[in-house]
């Protein structure tokens, strides 16, 4: 069993929708990023968080550390916000554990 | 401010070859970290190099050498390379140690081993 899991790992809903991507994991952590990528590979950090909730615009992004849970949430959705986004956790000896990724694609 | 700059973006070699890859942070980050990522799956973690040491290590064969800099720029070596090397190599730098600090990825360089 991976240390990091996604779900769903492909989503497509059409633009104006709710979306909600959520990873779970496994290690003990200090801290949790979501990450966008893009098609051709560039890499984004959207959030860092550790407890409780960030807003950033339309993006929303919770945690409970009880649970080892974190949701990422897109409002509003829009095609531009295609992209895999990606959950990584940081368990310790200075490195980060990555979800595989979860593809979204909105449709106009 | 620029952002975190990667050298070459495209690079194709063959089995049995060595190639480096290189990094330059965003200016007054300290750390560099690399990653590999297969097509198709997240990134894995290569190395953490902070003020010059390195920090962390991933599980990577000894195939796999970094360094870093004085000026906190950082190169990644591959010898002997496998066609399971192809991947896109990123480099990520932030301001502290840790990778509980943010991280700013660059644009990454894909390997192709042929």
């Amino acid at each position: 069993k991976n240390e990091v899991e996604q779900s769903p790992q492909n989503l497509t809903a059409q633009e104006g929708e709710f979306i909600t991507i959520n990873c779970s994991y496994s290690v003990g952590i200090s801290a949790l990023h979501w990450l966008q990528q893009h098609p051709g590979g560039g890499i984004v950090s959207l959030f860092m968080l550790s407890s409780g909730k960030k807003k950033h615009g339309r993006l929303i992004a919770t945690i409970n550390i009880q649970e080892k849970h974190s949701s990422l949430h897109i409002t509003a959705s829009h095609p531009r916000d295609s992209a895999v986004y990606i959950c990584a956790v940081y368990g310790g000896a200075q490195k980060l554990v990555f979800g595989q990724g979860t593809r979204l694609t909105i449709n106009p | 401010d620029a952002g975190v700059t990667q050298s070459p973006t495209h690079l194709i070699k063959t089995r049995g070859q060595q190639v480096t890859l290189r990094c330059s942070p965003i200016s007054g980050h300290k750390s560099v970290s690399w990653y590999q990522q297969v097509l198709g799956q997240g990134p894995q973690f290569i190395f953490q190099y902070y003020e010059k040491e390195e920090r962390g290590r991933g599980n990577f064969p000894d195939r796999f050498s970094a360094r870093q800099f004085p000026n906190y720029s950082s190169e990644l070596n591959v010898n002997a390379l496998l066609l399971g090397d192809s991947a896109l190599y990123l480099c990520a730098s932030s301001t502290g140690r840790g990778v509980s600090y943010e991280q700013y990825f660059g644009p990454g360089t894909r390997l192709t081993v042929t």
